[in-house]
């Protein structure tokens, strides 16, 4: 079946440019993720989605980021007033529940010229 | 919160020879240890995980030890082979609750060399 999808794949921004990155988790998948990954990094955790509220939000760094899913379904996170710190690439992950395991989609590349 | 520690960060091994990557958590409420592959600009993907009521867990050539009591877990690798090559990444988290995100060690790049 159809895995995590993410996109676009590869995202070019101007700093101070808002930008969205879309995740489309894997059918009947409740609980959906969101990371970012620096180049020669792990993936570092930013929020948690059981459902369509956000259950846990501690990992995302400021508030210029903010991410929704409002039918529980597909995810979008927003970065406004983008930073070159902000590159890096945005993964999606989603479980069929918060006890199950994650699998993970392609990632966005980011980069803030 | 938590925090997981890697090692080797880089590992070389001739083909045929077995691998070895250990991590250490600092949380004695995590409960679940996924390992996790990532070939270069591909996602990351589970091979194997383990939970914190059994201390080992074996799928063909690769193996997880889970020592809760050190907090320390490894991955072990046999027979390695060329498309074993990848960088891996081991993770922690306290799964059931309002929780379950993982925190990732920093990789171990491993090269086997035919």
């Amino acid at each position: 079946g159809a895995g995590v999808s993410q996109t676009p794949s590869n995202k070019v921004t101007e700093k101070g440019k808002y930008v969205e990155l879309r995740c489309d988790p894997i059918s009947g998948h409740t609980a959906l993720y969101w990371y970012r990954q620096s180049l020669g990094q792990g993936p570092e955790f930013l929020i948690y989605f059981q459902g369509t509220g956000a259950a846990d939000d501690s990992g995302l760094p400021n508030d210029r980021f903010f991410a929704v899913r409002p039918e529980g379904s597909v995810s979008t996170l927003k970065i406004q007033r983008t930073e070159r710190g902000d590159s890096a690439v945005y993964l999606c992950a989603s479980s069929l529940s918060s006890l199950d395991e994650q699998f993970f989609g392609p990632g966005t590349r980011l980069t803030v010229l | 919160g938590e925090n997981v520690e890697q090692h080797p960060s880089t590992l070389s091994v001739q083909e045929g020879d077995s691998a070895v990557i250990k991590c250490t958590y600092s949380d004695s409420a995590s409960n679940y240890f996924p390992w996790y592959k990532q070939e270069l600009g591909k996602r990351p993907q589970l091979i194997i995980d383990i939970r914190s009521n059994v201390g080992e867990k074996k799928d063909q050539r690769i193996a997880v030890t889970l020592n809760k009591t050190a907090k320390h877990f490894s991955l072990h690798i046999t027979e390695t082979q060329p498309e074993d090559s990848a960088v891996y990444f081991c993770a922690a988290s306290i799964i059931g609750g309002s929780q379950g995100n993982l925190i990732f060690g920093k990789g171990t790049k491993l090269s086997v060399k035919p």
